[in-house]
């Protein structure tokens, strides 16, 4: 099955910080990964898609990049609405497991 | 507007059935995958299973194959997750959610907005 890694599982942020985090597949899954948010009570909403795209109606501050095993989620500048746990996703569909998540990312105010 | 509109809460005993709903509107229902995931209290997102609603193809996450049961009607545009015997540890938040394929990318672009069930003696 293919591992996904996240780093870190938390980190405090204030306003206005540039915040990175990294998601690691086991093997090679291309670019098929997905980073979604999720706030507390909330189902999660699809932020990036194909590692790199981002989804219609998500702020620009939000980019993705990386191919591969490495992959990489930004905010360029942290806004009072974005904290929360996200969540990266391969959807290589390496049968049997079709998708498998990260562990999370917390994201809290400093 | 897609949407993907959950059956409500659910408290269950050790030993009882339960079946819990999605139902999808606003779009073709049987041409995308639908998923279920689980979320325990304070957890990640787990992978349980997926059923395609044209013709009832499903398939199982390892950790769930034998432990659930995921069906749909495709005539009310539902899909459906099932336990014929709950366990305290099936407590959790389920979520069903919709797999896209576009352009030869794969992602999850709706989920819905999800059914607590809760087993307690």
């Amino acid at each position: 099955d293919i591992q996904m890694t996240q780093s870190p599982s938390s980190l405090s942020a204030s306003v206005g910080d540039r915040v990175t985090i990294t998601c690691r597949a086991s093997q090679s899954i291309s670019s098929y990964l997905n980073w979604y948010q999720q706030k507390p009570g909330k189902a999660p909403k699809l932020l990036i898609y194909a590692a790199s795209s981002l989804q219609s109606g998500v702020p620009s501050r939000f980019s993705g990049s990386g191919s591969g095993t490495d992959f990489t989620l930004t905010i360029s500048s942290l806004q009072p609405e974005d904290f929360a746990t996200y969540y990266c996703q391969q959807s290589y569909n390496n049968p049997p497991v079709w998708w498998t998540f990260g562990q999370g990312t917390k994201v809290e105010i400093k | 507007e897609v949407q993907l509109v959950q059956s409500g809460a659910e408290v269950k005993k050790p030993g009882e059935s339960l079946k819990i709903s999605c139902k999808g509107s606003g779009y073709s229902f049987t041409t995308y995958w639908i998923g279920w995931v689980r979320q325990m209290p304070g957890k990640g997102l787990e992978w349980m299973g997926i059923i395609y609603p044209g013709d009832s193809d499903t398939r199982y996450s390892p950790s769930f194959q034998g432990q659930v049961t995921i069906s749909v009607d495709k005539s009310i545009s539902t899909a459906y997750l099932q336990w014929s015997s709950l366990k305290a540890s099936d407590t959790a938040m389920y979520y069903c959610a919709r797999r896209v394929y576009s352009s030869g990318q794969i992602y999850i672009d709706y989920w819905g907005q999800g059914t607590l069930v809760t087993v307690s003696s």
